[in-house]
């Protein structure tokens, strides 16, 4: 069964820097992973999606790289602003019809 | 040009009541996904419909939990006889039609659904 593990839980860095999310999954048989982002009360809005193909994807001050066989995913942040703070999910989609989700990292960027 | 469109955002119900979620996918969406996000856990898949159909409900309780999607209309997503434990924000999602590649999956805002 496919399990997602985001690292750190949560995470607060000061405005300005560069950051790191890490995501790892259990079965490395996937079609795509993806990033989204989160905010309090609200839905989800999709960041990045890496097919099982690619190795990386960069949209703006974000880029998501994907080690298929390692079974590991990370999203650089690059000069992180207050406006970035909220939780990032990583999620996987297998042979099933459906996303398995990680619980996610708490980012808190602080001016 | 609208997204995913669940409503309400908010319901509110005491146990033993029936919950009805509706979601309407983006134009020229067919497949519909629900999740359920309990408090401080990840969201976890429930049912996936495409239309009049329903294609896996793996995730879905065995008991007092629906799901449709008729051929007019928003996806309903029904619990009956409510408990304290569904209590939960309710994600659906959809994706378009075709081959190839998976189409990404699109969210709504949520259902927040409270249990009194």
């Amino acid at each position: 069964k496919q399990e997602v593990t985001q690292i750190p839980a949560a995470l607060s860095v000061p405005e300005g820097e560069n950051l790191v999310l890490n995501c790892s999954f259990t079965d490395s048989a996937i079609y795509n992973l993806q990033w989204f982002r989160q905010d309090p009360g609200k839905g989800l809005t999709s960041l990045l999606l890496i097919q099982s193909s690619q190795r990386e994807q960069t949209s703006g001050r974000l880029n998501a790289s994907l080690d298929k066989s390692s079974g590991r995913s990370t999203l650089y942040i690059a000069a992180s602003q207050p406006g970035d703070s909220a939780t990032y999910l990583c999620a996987v989609k297998t042979g099933a019809n459906n996303l398995f989700f990680g619980t996610g990292t708490r980012l808190t960027v602080i001016p | 040009n609208a997204g995913v469109m669940q409503n309400p955002r908010h319901l509110v119900r005491r146990r033993g009541q029936e919950a009805r979620l509706r979601c309407s996918p983006m134009k020229g969406h067919s497949h519909v996904y629900w999740y359920r996000q309990l408090p401080e856990e990840g969201l976890k898949f429930m049912v996936y419909l495409q239309k009049e159909n329903i294609i896996d409900e793996s995730g879905m309780p065995k008991e007092r939990f629906s799901a449709e999607f008729p051929k007019e209309g928003p996806s309903i997503l029904r619990i009956q006889q409510v408990v304290r434990g569904d209590s939960a924000a309710y994600f659906c999602a959809s994706s378009h039609t075709g081959t190839g590649a998976p189409q990404p999956q699109h969210f709504g805002d949520g259902t927040r659904l409270s249990i009194l």
